[in-house]
């Protein structure tokens, strides 16, 4: 099974803060990796698709990047609407895999 | 508009059972691979299963491989997934997540509102 760790597992920013979110896969996924950004008592909603493809009706804040093993999620200036929990996910096989997800808390 | 809506969730003692339903919408479903999620209180997102849309392809994870069953009714635009000899660890909110297809691979960009499972004595 393919292992994907994301780093850090939380973070404290301000609002107007440039964060960016860690994701390695244990091994080569080409570009299949996914973000989703999670609130509390709400499904995950789709962010960016294929590493860098932003979903649509998303702001342009978040933009992913990377290929193979190391993928970033940045979130250009932060927002009081921004702060939840982030999860990246392997779709190169299965099982699918998710990170362990990242919480980006009000400092 | 896509929709999904699961329903079926509920307390159950360990070792029982339970079928979780996925109604569908405001899409072809029956050319859609579709895929159950859960997430147990407190924690992340871990994949449960996976069926393509003519049942032709069904995956499990591990931890549920042999004791949940998924399946699916084209005609109803329905998902199912039986859950048997259920386990405290099986807690969670199941979601019910459609396929797209990114011109290389398939991701979840459409998901249910989720349906708690609680197993306890």
């Amino acid at each position: 099974d393919i292992q994907m760790t994301q780093s850090p597992s939380s973070l404290s920013a301000s609002v107007g803060d440039r964060v960016t979110i860690t994701c390695r896969a244990s091994q080569g996924i080409s570009n299949y990796l996914a973000w989703f950004q999670q609130k509390p008592g709400k499904a995950p909603k789709s962010l960016i698709y294929a590493a860098s493809s932003l979903q649509s009706g998303v702001p342009s804040k978040f933009s992913g990047s990377g290929s193979g093993t190391d993928f970033t999620l940045t979130i250009s200036s932060l927002q009081p609407e921004d702060f939840a929990t982030y999860y990246c996910q392997q779709y190169n096989n299965y099982p699918r895999t998710f990170g362990q997800g990242t919480k980006v808390e009000i400092k | 508009e896509v929709q999904m809506v699961e329903s079926g969730g509920g307390l159950v003692k360990p070792g029982g059972s339970l079928r979780l339903s996925c109604a569908a919408s405001g899409f072809t479903f029956s050319t859609y691979t579709m895929n159950w999620v859960r997430q147990a209180p407190g924690k992340g997102l871990q994949w449960v299963s996976s069926i393509s849309s003519t049942s032709s392809y069904i995956y499990y994870a591990d931890s549920v491989k042999g004791r949940f069953t998924i399946s699916r009714d084209n005609a109803k635009n329905s998902l199912y997934l039986q859950l048997n000899s259920l386990r405290a660890e099986d807690t969670a909110v199941y979601y019910c997540a459609r396929d797209y297809y990114d011109g290389g691979g398939y991701y979840y960009p459409y998901w249910g509102q989720g349906t708690l499972v609680t197993v306890s004595s």
